[in-house]
């Protein structure tokens, strides 16, 4: 099955500076990859997302890109805030699983004032 | 719309013990799914539920079950209760077009199940 691996898996930055998160996929049959942030005691808020047609997303500050030939995605976060602090988690998913998505292990940013 | 709702949002519960949880979708959406969040695990697919059939399991055992009702609400059963099933169960909802493609999924607000 996919297996999806995140790093770092904490990241501090100084506000205002810009934060990158990565995930690899295993899976070539992966097409879809959604980015979900987590605040502490909250649920896990989708953020942006990109299919496997689309090489990069932009939302505001938020970014994601795609290398299907390496089998990576990254997100990118610029003039960190401080409500920008969370947990993130980048997850993968094929048309043939439905909607089951297998998450990364989660990235910790804290964005210090 | 209103979001994901789920029900109830604190559990403690014996080992040994069986617990239901319930979740209802954002209006329209047909799809719910569930999860397992612990902090040694990480989030883990449970099972999907769609028209009332489950289309994907995850690595569970069998006393984990669930089953969606007609309305699309869903609810999950856990049995026979272990210390590790402790954790943060929470639901996703999404719209499913006919053509199957993977579509949004936006969550509930989990509920914290403690086994003790």
């Amino acid at each position: 099955g996919e297996n999806v691996e995140q790093h770092p898996s904490t990241l501090s930055v100084q506000e205002g500076d810009s934060a990158v998160i990565k995930c690899t996929y295993s899976d070539s049959a992966s097409n879809y990859f959604p980015w979900y942030k987590q605040e502490l005691g909250k649920r896990p808020q989708l953020i942006i997302d990109i299919r496997s047609n689309v090489g990069e997303k932009k939302d505001q500050r938020i970014a994601v890109t795609l290398n299907k030939t390496a089998k990576h995605f990254s997100l990118h976060i610029t003039e960190t805030q401080p409500e920008d602090s969370a947990v993130y988690f980048c997850a993968a998913s094929t048309n043939n699983a439905g909607n089951m998505l297998t998450f990364g292990g989660g990235t910790r940013l804290m964005v210090k004032p | 719309k209103a979001g994901v709702t789920q029900t109830p949002r604190y559990l403690i519960k014996t080992r040994g013990q069986q617990v239901t949880l319930s979740c209802s979708p954002i209006s329209g959406h047909r799809s719910v799914s569930w999860y397992q969040q612990t902090p040694g695990q990480g989030l883990q697919f449970l099972f999907e539920y769609f028209s009332e059939t489950q289309r994907n399991k995850g690595n569970f055992p069998g006393r984990f079950s669930g089953r969606q009702f007609s309305n699309s609400r869903s609810e999950m059963n856990v049995s026979t209760l272990e210390l590790g099933d402790s954790a943060l169960y929470l639901c996703a909802s999404s719209l499913l077009p006919s053509g199957g493609a993977v579509y949004e999924q936006y969550f509930g607000p989990g509920t914290r199940l403690t086994v003790t």
